[in-house]
């Protein structure tokens, strides 16, 4: 069965900087891998998503993702952080064996002025 | 149309009340699923529904009744609810099963 750990419950960063959110997946076969964004009340945003095209995954408002098969990992990464990038994140692993979507417990991040 | 809708946006129900909360997709998608989301949590799945006939249900309490009447529409009868069913009740589609998901915006349900 496939898996998605999402390793911070917590991570805030200040305006500006660098953004890193990990993720690591268990799959014994080729995933498919997507973050999600969320916003307070609102529903989910797709944000990118991984279905074994290319590596380096580029989605909205400039995050990106790498899939690294020998780590097992899929970290979001954003150059620089805006105060609008405060939201939960969720990775998130397609199942296709199961016929499932697993998500990830979240990630809360936070942006410091 | 790539979005997805839901009615209402908030709703106050007691436990005696019988309501419905609506989902509705014109992307063509051919899978519609109910989450549910208490704060701080990821999404639970409540029930999948594919080529309109329902294919998972999570052991989901009768008191929670699915309908999918037509390919873009979703349905959640709510009936003799607890307090702790408040949460916030997300619908999404997909093209097939499994792929990623498309969702609502979600309808915030209280339970007095």
């Amino acid at each position: 069965a496939q898996s998605v750990t999402q390793l911070d419950s917590h991570v805030s960063v200040s305006e500006g900087t660098p953004v890193l959110l990990r993720c690591n997946y268990s799959s014994s076969y080729s995933p498919s891998l997507f973050w999600y964004v969320q916003h307070p009340n609102k529903g989910l945003q797709l944000l990118l998503k991984y279905t074994s095209a290319a590596t380096l995954v580029k989605g909205i408002n400039g995050f990106e993702a790498e899939f690294k098969k020998s780590e097992t990992s899929f970290h979001l990464t954003k150059p620089s952080a805006h105060m609008s990038d405060a939201a939960e994140y969720f990775c998130v692993v397609s199942d296709p064996i199961a016929s499932k979507i697993i998500f990830g417990s979240g990630t809360r991040l936070s942006i410091r002025p | 149309d790539t979005e997805v809708t839901q009615t209402p946006k908030h709703l106050v129900m007691g436990m005696t009340n019988k309501k419905s909360l609506k989902c509705e997709q014109h992307m063509g998608h051919r899978a519609m699923y109910w989450y549910k989301q208490k704060a701080k949590k990821p999404p639970e799945l409540m029930f999948v529904y594919s080529y309109e006939k329902l294919s998972i249900n999570e052991s989901v309490p009768s008191r929670f009744s699915p309908e999918c009447p037509n390919s873009s529409l979703l349905n959640l009868h709510l009936h003799a609810l607890q307090p702790e069913d408040s949460a916030l009740y997300l619908c999404a589609s997909s093209q097939d099963r499994p792929a990623f998901l498309v969702f609502g915006p979600g309808t915030r349900l209280t339970v007095l």
